[in-house]
């Protein structure tokens, strides 16, 4: 069946550092993953979005990568502040299928320590 | 800019009871949805609709109705609520569902169902 894992429950990264959040995925064949950011109480907010034929996509702080032979997406956030604690969550939809079809991660809890 | 719109933003139930989930949106979009979110799982699709007058089953439908008779507004129904439906609940709506159409979503309702 097809899986997504986003790498842990929680992230606890030093302010000023680079966090790293680890998207998983098995038995799929994404034609596109989104990356958004969820505040307690809040709902998602969409960050960044990467195709499959794409290697790397940047907006300011942030960076995602798809390695779509290793099945996993990177997300970076450059020069944290403690204003980027959040929920990051992965989604995934498979070719051919748009919205309706996509999956979301478990998510990361990430957490910037001043 | 009001965006997503949700209603209630909390709601107690019995068993048996019956309520009605809002979600309203003032940017035109032709798709809307509507997802649960439960610990240690991802957000899942409940039901979607593709524009005004349609509505289409998402990954978790049992237990639930949607109607869109306006395409500004979006219903989730529970005709007798279980304690399964203990979530919670986010509309969200998109311009299309092609690839890169990202989701816009509402602050979430929290339903408890005793």
């Amino acid at each position: 069946s097809q899986k997504i894992e986003q790498n842990s429950e929680a992230l606890n990264i030093q302010e000023g550092k680079t966090a790293t959040l680890t998207c998983n995925y098995t038995n799929y064949s994404p034609a596109y993953l989104q990356w958004y950011r969820q505040d307690p109480g809040r709902g998602p907010v969409f960050l960044l979005l990467i195709r499959e034929n794409e290697k790397e996509k940047r907006k300011e702080r942030l960076k995602v990568t798809f390695d779509t032979t290793l099945k996993q997406s990177l997300f970076h956030i450059t020069a944290s502040q403690p204003a980027d604690s959040a929920t990051y969550l992965c989604a995934l939809s498979i070719s051919n299928f748009g919205n309706e079809k996509l999956t979301f991660g478990t998510g990361t809890r990430l957490t910037i320590i001043p | 800019n009001a965006g997503v719109t949700q209603t209630p933003k909390f709601r107690v139930l019995k068993t048996g009871q019956s309520m009605t989930l809002l979600c309203a949106q003032d940017m035109n979009h032709e798709y809307m949805y509507w997802y649960r979110q439960d610990p240690g799982m991802g957000l899942r699709l409940i039901h979607y609709s593709v524009g005004e007058g349609t509505t289409a089953k998402g990954e978790v439908p049992d237990g639930y109705n949607v109607s869109r008779l306006k395409k500004q507004n979006f219903l989730l129904g529970l005709e007798s609520a279980a304690p399964s439906q203990t979530s919670v609940y986010f509309c969200a709506s998109s311009y299309g569902t092609g690839v890169g159409e990202k989701l816009f979503f509402g602050s979430g309702t929290q339903l408890s169902v005793l």
